[in-house]
């Protein structure tokens, strides 16, 4: 099994610019998360899922997009990347939300110039 | 909404020397976490407390669950060089789980 699958693992953007983090997750977990870390910081929740087609906001979500069309995939979107979205990004799944782990990507580290 | 503190943010220890993390919530938790990440890494789960006064080990790591659930730490004894990282602790709050602040333990041999 792969487990939690992120790409790309480096991108750098123009300010303005837009791109879609991709998830992908093969332990049929139904609970989905997007992270953000920044240098020397704890994570910040950007957006969560609990299955497919239902998503909602963390304590983060202002400049960014996600869908989960199926219970594998969960991508985010940067509509008009700006300077404050340099981070790392970490994709998670669990399998019972609350009461199990989070099983983490390796993170997609993103730098917006 | 719920806050996770962590002290200290660092921590330097002598090789052989213990360590000790705490975490503090806001508001009451069902359960608690423990993360550890590597520099450069991805945080990886270590453990899950869930009980009032909770105490579990794994080999040199002791972890408790406060009494009133709002509180945790994490003991490391004699540590060793490949206990460096980070650690994070992180509470559920409905559907959303509340990483703390971390504390970064670099370990000189």
């Amino acid at each position: 099994n792969a487990g939690v699958t992120q790409t790309p693992k480096f991108r750098i953007l123009k300010i303005g610019q837009s791109m879609t983090l991709q998830c992908t997750q093969d332990m049929n977990h139904n609970y989905m998360y997007w992270y953000r870390q920044d240098p020397g910081m704890g994570l910040k929740l950007i957006y969560y899922s609990v299955g497919a087609g239902i998503t909602d906001k963390g304590e983060v979500p202002n400049g960014y997009n996600v869908s989960r069309s199926t219970t594998e995939d969960f991508p985010l979107r940067l509509e008009l990347a700006a300077p404050s979205q340099t981070s790392v990004y970490f994709c998670a799944s669990s399998y019972r939300g609350r009461n199990s782990p989070l099983h983490f990507g390796n993170g997609t580290r993103l730098t917006v110039t | 909404g719920q806050q996770v503190m962590q002290i200290p943010q660092y921590q330097h220890v002598q090789e052989g020397e213990d360590f000790t993390t705490y975490c503090n919530s806001s508001t009451t938790l069902s359960n608690i976490q423990w993360y550890k990440q590597r520099p450069g890494g991805h945080p990886v789960f270590l453990i899950q407390l869930v009980k009032s006064g909770e105490v579990k080990k794994q080999k040199r790591l002791t972890f408790q669950f406060g009494e009133a659930k709002k509180n945790s730490s994490l003991h490391i004894t004699a540590t060793q060089t490949t206990d460096v990282g980070t650690y994070f602790c992180a509470g559920p709050t409905g559907n959303q789980f509340y990483f703390g602040t971390g504390t970064s333990l670099t370990v000189i041999p």
